[in-house]
């Protein structure tokens, strides 16, 4: 069974780094095909891809975010890490990770909201 | 702006069928695989179709999906009021290296 979950702060201040820990079981980030990502939703709004790293450590950001995206990954403690630098009020969202297998996102957290105020 | 475009609303009655596109480019559904995802309000989003056409199991077959182009859409038949949602396209944009989703579509079942 995959299940993921991720962990974070709630609350972030402007300008603060975010560093958010997706915590995954039911699959190895080592074998071959096998890729998490992490996308967000602002509330009311449609999801947007962050990030993505694979089993074979290959990093893929969003163009939009790249300059303030880290990914990266633990494989022996089954865990992602996220970090977004400069935190705007413009980033509250609830934050994802999801299990990719190369062209499919097919199972996701239960995202955590990240709420960016002074 | 999103990458993929998708009609903001779509509604039918129960037991109708609905439709809902998912427009894009050369570089993104032109060349990769669509996923489309259902999102039930206060919850994640859960995956219906994967490579075009393809429904994970304990999807009913009631969700179809199909590519032409640069174009996608998802099919949804015998509407139940369970299904009122936001649905969303994905696919991976070779360009951009990046993945990409719709809008979302908000589906309601009157």
């Amino acid at each position: 069974q995959v299940t993921l979950r991720e962990s974070g702060p709630a609350l972030v201040k402007p300008t603060q780094t975010l560093t958010l820990t997706c915590t995954f079981s039911g699959f190895s980030l080592s074998t071959s095909g096998m890729c998490v990502s992490w996308i967000r939703q602002p509330p009311g709004k449609a999801l947007e891809w962050l990030a993505r790293i694979d089993w074979d450590d290959d990093k893929y950001y969003s163009t939009s975010l790249k300059t303030r995206l880290t990914i990266s990954k633990d494989t022996s403690k089954n865990q992602v890490v996220l970090t977004m630098t400069n935190m705007d009020p413009v980033d509250t969202a609830t934050y994802y990770c999801a299990r990719s297998r190369m062209a499919t996102i097919d199972y996701w957290g239960q995202g955590t909201l990240v709420t960016v105020s002074s | 702006q999103s990458v993929l475009t998708q009609p903001p609303s779509v509604s039918a009655a129960p037991g109708q069928k609905v439709t809902i596109s998912c427009s894009g480019s050369s570089s993104n559904i032109g060349n990769n695989y669509v996923s489309w995802y259902q999102q039930l309000p206060g919850t994640a989003p859960k995956l219906l179709i994967y490579e075009n056409n393809k429904r994970p199991s304990g999807i009913p077959d009631r969700f179809s999906g199909s590519k032409s182009g640069t174009s996608a859409t998802l099919g949804i038949t015998g509407l139940q009021t369970g299904d009122e949602a936001d649905y969303y396209c994905g696919t991976w944009d070779s360009s951009l290296s990046e993945g990409v989703f719709g809008g979302g579509t908000k589906l309601t079942v009157l």
